[in-house]
């Protein structure tokens, strides 16, 4: 069966420090994978998804950036952490095809202070 | 682009109530349809989908039907209890080589005992 990891599952980092959530896919291949962020008592914001390794799209100008360097890994980062930054990063994954869901991580909550 | 909308709530009911939560979406071609149910600290879950109009989804006394002249994906149960308290978002997922899934606000519901 297939399973999605997402670590850690809270962070709390200082303004202008470095960020990087990992989030991996086991038992499938060529995965869809997404980063959403959800802001406190809000909806998901879709920051980036992926079809393919090193293919990213980013869907919000932000201080965040994405890479996927292996089919089933993919990783969020940051060089300069924001106030804003703060939220609730959840990982997900999909398979292509039209009626296919999207499975979600335990996602991360990161504070920064 | 595709969007969803929903009634943002909070939504408080008491136990054994009917509960409506109201969705609809625009979307070019024909899109599947989601409804995903977060608990707290934790991710979304997917909680019922319908593929093609007049599909109905249901699981754990929820349902929702597929209403394509309408444009709309209601989700409903007779009886709720208080561990149906959570946050629930509909979402759709287009018919474009990303696969991206977009989400609606999310619905706090409260069940009280």
């Amino acid at each position: 069966s297939q399973t999605i990891h997402q670590w850690p599952a809270t962070l709390v980092q200082p303004v202008g420090s470095p960020l990087s959530l990992e989030c991996t896919v086991e038992g499938t291949s060529n995965p869809n994978l997404y980063w959403y962020r959800q802001a406190a008592g809000r909806g998901l914001q879709l920051l980036f998804y992926s079809v393919g390794i090193g293919q990213i799209s980013s869907e919000v100008p932000q201080n965040l950036s994405a890479s996927r360097p292996q089919d089933r890994q993919f990783i969020l980062s940051s060089k300069k952490l924001l106030l804003s930054d703060s939220g609730f990063y959840l990982c997900a994954w999909s398979v292509w095809g039209m009626d296919t869901e999207a499975f979600f991580g335990q996602g991360t909550r990161l504070t920064v202070v | 682009g595709n969007s969803v909308t929903q009634m943002e709530g909070p939504v408080t009911l008491s136990e054994e109530a009917f509960l409506t939560i109201n969705c609809t979406y625009t979307a070019t071609g024909y899109p599947s349809l989601f409804w995903y149910v977060q608990y707290p600290g934790e991710g979304l879950q997917l909680l019922l989908k319908a593929t093609k109009a007049d599909d109905k989804g249901s699981n754990k006394g929820f349902e929702a039907t597929y209403r394509k002249e309408t444009t709309s994906f209601h989700l409903e149960k007779g009886s709720v209890q208080v561990s149906d308290s959570a946050v629930y978002f509909c979402a759709l997922s287009g018919d474009n080589y990303g696969q991206n899934f977009v989400f609606g606000p999310g619905t706090r519901l409260s069940v009280l005992p």
